[in-house]
């Protein structure tokens, strides 16, 4: 059974940093791309970051982009994202999700319980 | 404002035939792009619904169906169940813009 943990989340003031980790089990953790994507309170779904299997390949939303770190460690199946300079417009839910493999895919098959990152002084 | 545009609301009695629709442009569904679905049931993470425009995952019931056409995808769910009540979101890539995994703001369904 695939399953995805996220954890690190918690309040933090406006300009701090954080870092958040998604432990993966049930699967081939080395084999696939992985994915943040967050949820402010209320709002819909935001794709933030994905990773390659071996992270020689990153890619960002434009809002994160030099402020946030996708990264990975395939010998401990984690997944992680450093987050600097944080706003209060970061504040969301973060999901660790797994993106799904094959040539043409593009979806995010299975989801992390999410993660609570607060911006706030 | 999201990329892609799905209505805020819509609503069904049990046993009714609902439709949600994602309207993109020819960056994202117009440019070939698969439409995928997401179901969120309140206070739980999203869980794929729909990939590839029409499949189903192993375990989601052939109530729900998925279709594309042009700029434009739409989510089906027949027999309208109370348990379906949830959000749903549409995803696709666009080649285009700050964000290449694009979303919909979301449709809440509710079973009246």
């Amino acid at each position: 059974e695939v399953q995805l943990v996220e954890s690190g989340g918690g309040l933090v003031q406006p300009g701090g940093s954080l870092r958040l980790s998604c432990a993966a089990s049930g699967f081939t953790f080395s084999s696939y791309w992985m994915s943040w994507v967050r949820q402010a309170p209320g709002k819909g779904l935001e794709w933030v970051a994905n990773i390659k299997q071996d992270g020689s390949e990153k890619y960002y939303v434009d809002s994160v982009k030099g402020r946030f770190t996708i990264s990975r460690d395939n010998a401990k199946n984690s997944l992680y994202l450093q987050m600097n300079s944080l706003r209060a417009e970061d504040t969301a839910v973060y999901y660790c999700a797994r993106y799904c493999s094959g040539g043409s895919c593009s979806n995010f098959d299975y989801w992390g319980q999410g993660t609570l990152v607060t911006v706030s002084s | 404002q999201s990329v892609l545009t799905q209505p805020p609301s819509v609503s069904g009695a049990p046993g009714q035939r609902v439709t949600i629709s994602c309207t993109g442009s020819s960056s994202n569904i117009g440019a070939g792009y698969d439409v995928h679905w997401y179901q969120q049931l309140p206070g739980t993470a999203p869980k794929l619904l729909i990939y590839g425009n029409s499949n189903r995952p192993s375990g989601v019931p052939d109530r729900f169906s998925g279709s594309k056409s042009g700029t434009s995808a739409s989510l089906a769910i027949t027999g309208l169940q109370a348990e379906d009540e949830a959000d749903y979101y549409c995803q696709s890539y666009d080649s285009s813009l700050s964000a290449l995994w694009v979303f919909g703001g979301g449709t809440k369904l509710t079973v009246l």
